[in-house]
């Protein structure tokens, strides 16, 4: 049973640009969210999808953006890329019907901006 | 949103102690909450969760405690084993679905 898988692993990129990171649910699941993680603070939530929807949103700006495809997986997207944007982007899976439901990790894109 | 804070951000023990990791988090309508462990370069990993009608929770070798009483949440590692060693986070649901997580404890296992 596959977990949650994310893609590149690692990614540098220059101010100004735009980057897309990609996620694939753990098996079973249905809802995406999407985390950034600054070094050594913890994930911030920024948003999340669930029937191709973003359903929740934290306190990012429109430069994130998202999209979640028929099979359930994710995109997320960073345009205009600041300095400040350089973490690890984390992925989440969850079963959206679940009322406890599990989060489960990928290990990360992690985005080097220079 | 409200914040997920650790009352100590490195916690050092030896080979074969328990470790207790705490939390206090600040958000009374919260009604999930879900340990993770983080090793470098890694993501978190899913450790135990407990909901909020319950004060305790074993898995193996972990348990958690829950005190809405004071908004405290513990994580209890038995017999610590150098493997042990990583950042451990408490996440709290506030929103369906919408986690928050504190800036994470540091836990050094000595041999």
């Amino acid at each position: 049973d596959a977990g949650v898988t994310q893609s590149p692993t690692h990614l540098i990129k220059t101010r100004g640009q735009q980057v897309t990171l990609r996620c694939s649910p753990k098996s079973g699941h249905d809802t995406v969210s999407w985390y950034q993680q600054a070094l050594g603070q913890g994930p911030q939530f920024i948003f999340q999808y669930y029937e191709e929807e973003e359903r929740q949103r934290g306190n990012f700006p429109d430069r994130f953006s998202g999209h979640q495809f028929p099979n359930y997986s994710s995109e997320l997207n960073v345009n205009a890329l600041l300095l400040g944007d350089s973490a690890l982007y984390l992925c989440a899976s969850s079963w959206h019907s679940s009322s406890y439901n599990e989060q489960f990790f990928g290990p990360g894109t992690r985005l080097t901006v220079l | 949103g409200e914040s997920v804070g650790l009352h100590l951000p490195t916690l050092s023990v030896q080979e074969g102690d328990n470790s207790i990791i705490n939390c206090a988090y600040s958000n009374s309508a919260s009604d999930y909450f879900i340990w993770y462990k983080q090793e470098s370069g890694k993501g978190p990993q899913f450790i135990i969760d407990i909901r909020s009608n319950m004060d305790k929770r074993q898995g193996q070798r972990v348990t958690v405690l829950l005190n809405k009483t004071v908004k405290h949440l513990s994580l209890q590692i038995a017999a610590t084993q150098p493997g042990d060693s990583a950042v451990y986070f408490c996440a709290e649901r506030y929103d369906f679905n919408k986690f928050y997580f504190g800036s994470g404890t540091k836990l050094n296992v000595k041999p």
